[in-house]
Protein backbone atom coordinates (compact mmCIF):
# COMPACT_ATOMS: atom_id res chain seq x y z
CA UNK A 1 0.00 0.00 0.00
CA UNK A 2 1.08 3.42 -0.95
CA UNK A 3 1.75 5.53 2.09
CA UNK A 4 2.60 8.73 3.24
CA UNK A 5 3.17 9.73 6.89
CA UNK A 6 3.90 12.83 8.28
CA UNK A 7 5.22 14.17 11.68
CA UNK A 8 7.19 16.61 13.10
CA UNK A 9 4.13 19.39 13.87
CA UNK A 10 3.66 20.94 17.61
CA UNK A 11 3.41 24.41 18.80
CA UNK A 12 6.53 26.95 18.23
CA UNK A 13 6.99 30.66 18.80
CA UNK A 14 7.41 33.46 16.13
CA UNK A 15 11.50 33.33 14.90
CA UNK A 16 11.27 29.93 15.86
CA UNK A 17 12.45 26.78 13.73
CA UNK A 18 10.50 23.31 13.01
CA UNK A 19 11.81 20.23 11.01
CA UNK A 20 8.80 18.40 9.42
CA UNK A 21 9.03 14.89 8.38
CA UNK A 22 7.25 12.76 5.81
CA UNK A 23 8.15 9.04 5.58
CA UNK A 24 6.79 7.15 2.58
CA UNK A 25 6.42 2.94 1.71
CA UNK A 26 4.81 1.04 -1.09
CA UNK A 27 6.11 2.88 -3.94
CA UNK A 28 10.36 3.22 -5.12
CA UNK A 29 10.25 7.06 -3.57
CA UNK A 30 13.89 7.71 -5.54
CA UNK A 31 12.15 8.20 -8.80
CA UNK A 32 9.24 10.81 -7.87
CA UNK A 33 9.32 13.96 -7.37
CA UNK A 34 7.79 15.16 -3.76
CA UNK A 35 5.79 18.29 -2.27
CA UNK A 36 4.85 20.10 0.35
CA UNK A 37 1.14 21.69 0.51
CA UNK A 38 -0.46 23.65 3.43
CA UNK A 39 -3.81 24.45 4.82
CA UNK A 40 -4.25 27.03 7.61
CA UNK A 41 -6.99 26.51 9.47
CA UNK A 42 -10.39 27.15 8.39
CA UNK A 43 -8.96 28.11 4.73
CA UNK A 44 -7.86 26.75 1.43
CA UNK A 45 -4.78 24.95 0.50
CA UNK A 46 -1.50 26.32 -0.30
CA UNK A 47 1.57 24.75 -2.15
CA UNK A 48 4.71 25.44 -0.11
CA UNK A 49 7.57 23.73 -2.35
CA UNK A 50 8.66 20.94 -4.18
CA UNK A 51 12.24 18.33 -4.53
CA UNK A 52 12.68 16.32 -7.81
CA UNK A 53 14.51 13.31 -7.72
CA UNK A 54 17.96 12.57 -8.43
CA UNK A 55 17.56 12.12 -11.74
CA UNK A 56 16.92 15.70 -11.77
CA UNK A 57 19.54 16.72 -9.41
CA UNK A 58 17.16 17.41 -6.49
CA UNK A 59 16.89 20.87 -7.50
CA UNK A 60 13.80 22.85 -5.63
CA UNK A 61 10.92 24.99 -6.11
CA UNK A 62 9.36 27.04 -3.32
CA UNK A 63 6.61 29.28 -2.98
CA UNK A 64 7.50 33.01 -2.46
CA UNK A 65 5.91 32.98 0.74
CA UNK A 66 8.34 30.85 2.12
CA UNK A 67 11.34 31.40 0.18
CA UNK A 68 14.52 31.82 2.18
CA UNK A 69 12.99 30.58 4.98
CA UNK A 70 12.01 26.95 4.43
CA UNK A 71 13.92 24.30 2.77
CA UNK A 72 12.85 21.00 1.04
CA UNK A 73 15.26 18.35 1.24
CA UNK A 74 15.35 14.22 1.15
CA UNK A 75 16.89 11.00 2.26
CA UNK A 76 16.34 8.66 -0.28
CA UNK A 77 18.23 6.27 1.60
CA UNK A 78 15.32 6.06 4.32
CA UNK A 79 12.41 6.97 2.12
CA UNK A 80 12.02 10.15 3.86
CA UNK A 81 11.29 13.43 2.90
CA UNK A 82 11.44 16.82 4.75
CA UNK A 83 10.78 20.39 5.29
CA UNK A 84 12.51 23.10 7.39
CA UNK A 85 10.85 25.36 8.61
CA UNK A 86 13.14 28.38 9.75
CA UNK A 87 11.74 32.20 11.06
CA UNK A 88 8.52 30.77 11.40
CA UNK A 89 5.73 33.23 11.80
CA UNK A 90 2.29 33.04 12.74
CA UNK A 91 0.71 33.13 9.30
CA UNK A 92 2.82 30.05 8.84
CA UNK A 93 0.17 28.01 11.40
CA UNK A 94 -1.48 25.89 8.97
CA UNK A 95 -1.51 21.60 8.78
CA UNK A 96 1.24 20.41 6.43
CA UNK A 97 0.90 18.07 3.89
CA UNK A 98 3.42 16.04 2.23
CA UNK A 99 2.07 14.62 -1.73
CA UNK A 100 3.90 12.22 -4.18
CA UNK A 101 4.21 13.88 -7.42
CA UNK A 102 4.00 11.52 -10.50
CA UNK A 103 4.59 12.11 -14.01
CA UNK A 104 2.43 12.31 -16.52
CA UNK A 105 2.86 14.24 -20.52
CA UNK A 106 5.95 16.22 -19.27
CA UNK A 107 4.87 17.64 -16.02
CA UNK A 108 4.27 15.97 -12.54
CA UNK A 109 1.04 16.07 -10.56
CA UNK A 110 0.44 15.10 -7.01
CA UNK A 111 -1.39 11.66 -6.24
CA UNK A 112 -0.80 10.45 -3.23
CA UNK A 113 -1.28 12.83 0.07
CA UNK A 114 -0.22 12.07 3.67
CA UNK A 115 -2.70 12.63 6.58
CA UNK A 116 -1.16 15.80 7.21
CA UNK A 117 0.61 17.32 10.82
CA UNK A 118 -0.34 20.73 12.46
CA UNK A 119 2.04 23.05 12.95
CA UNK A 120 0.92 26.31 15.51
CA UNK A 121 3.17 29.57 15.37
CA UNK A 122 2.00 31.34 18.74
CA UNK A 123 3.64 32.96 21.27
CA UNK B 1 2.14 33.61 -11.08
CA UNK B 2 -1.12 31.75 -12.37
CA UNK B 3 -4.63 32.84 -10.54
CA UNK B 4 -7.13 29.38 -10.71
CA UNK B 5 -10.42 31.15 -9.72
CA UNK B 6 -13.35 28.37 -8.72
CA UNK B 7 -16.97 28.75 -9.39
CA UNK B 8 -18.93 29.00 -7.83
CA UNK B 9 -18.00 28.81 -4.01
CA UNK B 10 -20.34 27.01 -1.89
CA UNK B 11 -23.43 24.67 -3.90
CA UNK B 12 -26.60 22.88 -2.68
CA UNK B 13 -27.60 19.85 -4.02
CA UNK B 14 -29.52 16.37 -3.67
CA UNK B 15 -28.47 12.90 -4.40
CA UNK B 16 -29.17 11.80 -7.78
CA UNK B 17 -28.23 15.35 -8.80
CA UNK B 18 -25.50 16.08 -11.43
CA UNK B 19 -23.67 19.00 -10.83
CA UNK B 20 -20.88 20.64 -12.52
CA UNK B 21 -17.70 22.81 -10.78
CA UNK B 22 -15.60 25.33 -13.10
CA UNK B 23 -12.28 26.53 -13.11
CA UNK B 24 -10.30 29.09 -14.61
CA UNK B 25 -6.95 29.63 -15.15
CA UNK B 26 -5.52 33.66 -15.22
CA UNK B 27 -3.44 32.34 -18.60
CA UNK B 28 -3.63 29.24 -20.83
CA UNK B 29 -2.46 25.90 -18.98
CA UNK B 30 -2.58 23.45 -21.53
CA UNK B 31 -4.18 20.68 -19.75
CA UNK B 32 -1.75 20.67 -16.85
CA UNK B 33 -4.85 20.71 -14.73
CA UNK B 34 -5.65 18.57 -11.52
CA UNK B 35 -8.90 18.09 -9.36
CA UNK B 36 -8.75 17.26 -5.44
CA UNK B 37 -11.68 16.18 -3.45
CA UNK B 38 -11.68 17.15 0.84
CA UNK B 39 -13.80 16.18 3.50
CA UNK B 40 -13.54 17.73 7.01
CA UNK B 41 -10.66 16.84 8.70
CA UNK B 42 -9.08 14.50 6.02
CA UNK B 43 -6.48 15.01 3.39
CA UNK B 44 -6.94 16.14 0.09
CA UNK B 45 -7.72 13.00 -2.29
CA UNK B 46 -6.68 13.05 -6.34
CA UNK B 47 -9.54 12.61 -8.60
CA UNK B 48 -8.69 14.05 -12.03
CA UNK B 49 -5.42 14.38 -13.59
CA UNK B 50 -4.47 16.07 -17.21
CA UNK B 51 -7.90 17.56 -17.02
CA UNK B 52 -10.14 14.73 -17.85
CA UNK B 53 -7.53 11.58 -16.56
CA UNK B 54 -9.62 9.30 -13.93
CA UNK B 55 -7.33 8.67 -10.90
CA UNK B 56 -7.38 4.89 -10.36
CA UNK B 57 -10.00 4.13 -7.82
CA UNK B 58 -12.26 7.08 -8.69
CA UNK B 59 -15.78 6.19 -9.90
CA UNK B 60 -17.05 6.84 -13.14
CA UNK B 61 -19.50 9.18 -11.92
CA UNK B 62 -16.70 11.64 -11.91
CA UNK B 63 -15.45 13.91 -15.33
CA UNK B 64 -13.30 16.38 -16.13
CA UNK B 65 -12.87 18.37 -18.82
CA UNK B 66 -11.57 21.44 -20.59
CA UNK B 67 -8.16 22.40 -21.96
CA UNK B 68 -6.38 26.66 -22.40
CA UNK B 69 -7.92 28.47 -19.13
CA UNK B 70 -11.14 27.13 -19.10
CA UNK B 71 -12.09 23.80 -16.77
CA UNK B 72 -15.04 21.83 -15.51
CA UNK B 73 -15.19 18.72 -12.97
CA UNK B 74 -18.65 17.09 -13.57
CA UNK B 75 -20.31 14.77 -11.31
CA UNK B 76 -22.90 12.72 -13.17
CA UNK B 77 -25.31 11.39 -10.28
CA UNK B 78 -23.95 12.62 -6.60
CA UNK B 79 -23.69 9.99 -3.72
CA UNK B 80 -23.80 10.99 -0.19
CA UNK B 81 -19.99 10.53 0.12
CA UNK B 82 -19.58 13.40 -2.78
CA UNK B 83 -20.57 15.77 -0.25
CA UNK B 84 -17.02 18.09 0.13
CA UNK B 85 -14.71 20.29 -0.94
CA UNK B 86 -13.18 20.66 -4.18
CA UNK B 87 -10.20 22.38 -5.49
CA UNK B 88 -8.54 22.63 -9.17
CA UNK B 89 -5.18 23.10 -8.96
CA UNK B 90 -2.67 23.90 -12.06
CA UNK B 91 0.82 22.12 -12.28
CA UNK B 92 1.63 23.97 -15.59
CA UNK B 93 4.74 26.22 -13.99
CA UNK B 94 6.02 27.36 -11.04
CA UNK B 95 4.38 27.95 -8.46
CA UNK B 96 1.47 25.58 -8.47
CA UNK B 97 -1.70 27.18 -7.42
CA UNK B 98 -5.14 25.77 -6.08
CA UNK B 99 -8.19 27.71 -6.88
CA UNK B 100 -10.32 28.60 -3.35
CA UNK B 101 -12.31 25.38 -3.40
CA UNK B 102 -16.06 25.10 -4.14
CA UNK B 103 -17.91 23.75 -1.00
CA UNK B 104 -20.50 21.17 -2.11
CA UNK B 105 -23.20 21.18 0.39
CA UNK B 106 -26.27 18.55 1.26
CA UNK B 107 -29.90 20.74 0.02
Amino acid sequence: EVQLVESGGGLVQPGGSLRLSCAASGFTFSDHYMDWVRQPPGKGLEWVGRTRSKASSYTTEYAASVKGRFTISRDDSKNSLYLQMNSLKTEDTAVYYCARASRVAGRSYMDVWGKGTTVTVSS
Amino acid sequence: DIQMTQSPSSLSASVGDRVTFTCRASQGISNYLAWFQQKPGKAPKSLIYAASSLQSGVPSRFSGGGSGTDFTLTISSLQPEDFATYYCQHYNSYPLTFGQGTRLEIK
